[in-house]
């Protein structure tokens, strides 16, 4: 069972906005920054989002992160079958003086 | 290019031990959080342990007193030495730099069993 709370499935269609939750306590997306990795089949995780809401250069503006108190949400617009990834979200978390990840959201585009 | 190349996976029974090096290029560890993350077969990613630029180290609970952290410098390399495994401690082993995990290496696989 993993500290933050994804949901283990989300799908769309191509063109659609999706959004994956990520839901934590005080500890962690309460009182820490919120990235997002998303990992194709067969390949390393890729950082999509960090600090709740940045991009890396090279990630497309289609990606976007955001935070309210202890839950994280990432979202994609304009679907592609491109997209179609395992999505993470991670935050250090203080009373484990570790980092924890979601268990991770299979997003399908159907 | 900014790049980590994870080698020293492989098979080992348990109880046994095994060093993983993760070698950087394009970039210093020296003045660099750096992490080992991992992940079992078919499973989520699960974050092992840090050092942090200041040279203090972090661990996860399953790995606390197994596994040990560090660096050489000269060697722009980072390793886990990982003592009294466990047929759970099975998994696809990578580092990854800065505490956003911003670039990750391939990834070196650790399997054990008897």
């Amino acid at each position: 069972q993993s500290v933050l709370a994804q949901p283990p499935s989300a799908s769309g269609t191509p063109g659609q906005r999706v959004t994956v939750s990520c839901s934590g306590g005080a500890s962690n997306i309460g009182s820490n920054s919120v990235n997002w990795y998303h990992q194709l089949p067969g390949t390393a995780p890729k950082l999509l989002i960090y600090d709740d809401h940045r991009r890396p250069s090279g990630v497309p503006d289609r990606f976007s992160g955001s935070k309210s108190g202890t839950s994280a949400s990432l979202a994609i617009s304009g679907l592609q079958s491109e997209d179609e990834a395992d999505y993470y979200c991670a935050a250090w978390d203080d009373n484990l003086d570790g980092v924890v990840f979601g268990g991770g959201t299979k997003l399908t585009v159907l | 290019e900014v790049q980590l190349v994870e080698s020293g996976g492989g098979l080992v029974q348990p109880g046994g031990s095994l060093r993983l090096s993760c070698s950087a290029s394009g970039f210093n560890v020296r003045g660099n959080f750096m992490s080992w993350i991992r992940q079992a077969p078919g499973k989520g990613l699960e974050w092992v342990s840090l050092l942090n630029s200041g040279g203090s180290t972090f661990y996860a609970t399953s790995v606390k007193g197994r596994f040990i952290i560090s660096k050489d410098n000269s060697k722009n390399t980072l390793y886990l030495q990982m003592n009294s495994l466990r047929v759970e401690d099975t998994a696809l082993y990578y580092c990854a730099r800065d505490d956003a995990f911003d670039i990750w290496g391939q990834g070196t696989m650790v399997t054990v069993s008897s």
